[in-house]
Parts: structure tokens; sequence; C-alpha cells
């Protein structure tokens, strides 16, 4: 079946700094793939996603690369602001049943 | 911005009580879902449906039932609320097939305290 393996947090980290959260998956098809973001108190909101190999998605300065080779879609910031401070998913989407698997989630936080 | 909402976004109840959690999204989506989130924060799906009075349980076991009766509308009910219910609810649509990539679109959700 599907599965996705996301890297254990808690993540602590400063002002400005690189970020950079791990997620490697498991799927019998071709999956599209998301990152979803969920602040404090609040659901889950769509970070940015790819739907085919080698496409990157990119929001908010956050990057990450549809890895086909290496089963990989890592999370990347360059410089992180308090603002980023969250639970970061990973996400797999198959599309023949239309249900997301998620990763645990990896919270963030930012200090100033 | 995702038009899905839910209410009550916050319930404490004592046990036994029956409580209904709502879900309502204007954007005409085939597809709709719930998750339930533990204090770990991972996500468990308990129940989704793909369409009107299609209704199929999710991966994880819950004393919960969901019911879908009309296309935007996709509520949880709790016959008795014990306890180990506690936890955040999420409820989640996507797009019908033609333009779907899998993307889910959340609301806000709804945390429930059983006392």
């Amino acid at each position: 079946g599907n599965s996705v393996t996301q890297m254990e947090g808690p993540v602590t980290l400063s002002e400005e700094a690189f970020l950079t959260i791990n997620c490697t998956y498991t799927a019998t098809g071709y999956p599209s793939l998301f990152w979803y973001v969920q602040y404090p108190g609040e659901g889950l909101q769509l970070l940015l996603k790819a739907t085919k190999a080698d496409d990157k998605g990119s929001n908010k300065g956050f990057e990450a690369t549809y890895r086909k080779e290496t089963t990989s879609f890592h999370l990347e910031k360059g410089s992180v602001q308090v603002s980023d401070s969250a639970v970061y998913f990973c996400a797999l989407s198959d599309l023949d049943d239309y249900k997301l698997s998620f990763g645990a989630g990896t919270t963030v936080t930012v200090r100033a | 911005e995702a038009d899905i909402y839910q209410t009550p976004r916050y319930l404490v109840i004592g046990t036994g009580k029956k409580i209904t959690l709502e879900c309502s999204q204007t954007m005409g989506h085939d597809k709709m879902y719930w998750y339930q989130q533990d204090p770990g924060m991972e996500l468990h799906l308990i129940h989704y449906s793909y369409g009107v009075n299609s209704t199929e349980k999710g991966d994880l076991s819950s004393e919960s039932t969901v019911s879908r009766i009309r296309t935007e509308h996709f509520p949880l009910t709790l016959e008795s609320a014990r306890p180990s219910h506690t936890s955040q609810y999420l409820c989640a649509s996507s797009e019908s097939t033609g333009g779907n990539t899998g993307e889910l679109f959340f609301g806000e959700g709804s945390r429930l305290t059983v006392l």
C-alpha cells in the first residue's frame, strides 16, 4: 500500500536559518505529492504540490522537488521566519482511490 | 481560499451525550472526508464519501457515523460520547474526477473534549 515517512520533530531554528524536512514515500503507481501546513489552532492548508516526476512545487519561499528515483519530496526554505512556526505534513495521493496518505507531521518552531 | 466550514470549532460535553459535528462545502465537490487528529498531530482517515448516499469507513476504526444526504453536507455523529473520543476532527473535500490532482481542501477543525 501507500505510505509516507517524514522526518521526526520537533525542529527548532533561529530566524533566517535554512530549513529542510525530509519526506520519502512508497506507492504502487504515480502519485501526486503534497506539503500541507497547519498553523496553531487552524486546519490544514496546502503549501505546495507536485503531480509528476521532476516537478518542483513552490510557495511562500518553500520548495520541494518530486524525485521518483529516490522516492522523495523534501521540503526546503532558505531563510525561515517566526511566522513559519507550524506543523508540516507530507502527503501522497493515489488517484485510484482519491485518498491522501499523510506523514506523521513535523513541528517547526522558529525563534526570533 | 477554500469554502469548507466546520461547526462547532470547540465543544466540551459530558460523557454519554450525543453530538453532531457539522461540515459543509460550497465548492460542489463530490468527495468528502473526515480525519481524526490525535495529540501527537498524526492524521487518521475515519470516514469518506464519494457522493450522495455513499459513505465508507476509513483506515482508523471509529465509533462515529456519517451521512451524505446532500452533496454539500457531511455531518459526523457520536451517539454516546466518551473521554476516548476527545480529539480534533478535520473535514475535507476534493474536486470531482475530471480536475482532480488529489488535493484536499480542509476546514478549520472541530476540537471535541469529552469530560
